[in-house]
């Protein structure tokens, strides 16, 4: 089955805490990105990357980094910087040349 | 002017009725308006989406109507069912914004039954 997984579906984390979301997808796609969800809110982006080894910042990258090492993975790292780090956090591609993202499950972040 | 406004927040919409959601947009720029449908817990899937060079675009019970010199697209879902009970995004790209997407707030949908 071609798709996007995330993993782990849930995860918590003490304050203070580093941890790395993982996001994998077997499209080929070129492109991949991640959003932050709220409730309430739309789906804010965090950083993306159009091509292996490239990765910008979106519009609430403070307290994220991410690495682009293999065409097919795209981890997130939500450090101890990031002050309010409980949210739903979505991974998404796109192939190049296209416009349509395709999502992955999403990964459900909490901090104790 | 890369923000997309949508509205209503919430909308409750009895079983065979017509739901209708709006969404505005600054940017002339954008040439691709998608709508994803997510369920609660899981990622946005999309529904359908539509290029400025038409005014309209329909499959099966949901359609897009688009308005460029208002800047302005909805979201029509006719016969609406229970199972339609989801949030909506509209989104926009293009530009130099190729590839990424500029959502909106979101639009929780309930279909009573």
């Amino acid at each position: 089955d071609g798709g996007i997984t995330q993993s782990p579906k849930y995860l918590f984390r003490k304050e203070g805490q580093n941890v790395t979301l993982s996001c994998e997808q077997n499209l080929n796609h070129d492109a991949m990105y991640w959003y932050r969800q709220d409730p309430g809110q739309g789906l804010r982006l965090i950083y993306y990357s159009q091509i292996v080894n490239d990765f910008q910042k979106g519009d609430i990258a403070e307290g994220y980094s991410v690495s682009r090492e293999k065409k097919e993975s795209f981890p997130l790292t939500v450090t101890s910087a990031q002050k309010n780090p409980t949210a739903f956090y979505l991974c998404a591609s796109v192939r190049r040349g296209g416009d349509t993202q395709y999502f992955g499950p999403g990964t459900r972040l909490t901090v104790l | 002017q890369q923000q997309v406004k949508q509205s209503p927040q919430s909308l409750i919409v009895q079983k065979g009725g017509i739901s209708i959601i709006n969404c505005a947009y600054e940017n002339t720029a954008f040439d691709y308006f998608p709508w994803y449908q997510q369920f609660p817990g899981k990622g946005p899937a999309l529904l359908i989406a539509i290029r400025p060079d038409v005014s309209e675009k329909k499959e099966g019970r949901f359609t897009i109507s688009f308005n460029k010199s208002a800047k302005q697209f909805s979201l029509h879902i006719m016969d609406s069912q229970p199972g339609d009970s989801a949030t909506y995004f509209c989104a926009a790209s293009g530009g130099t914004s190729y590839g990424k997407l500029t959502f909106g707030q979101g639009t929780i949908l309930t279909v009573h039954p």
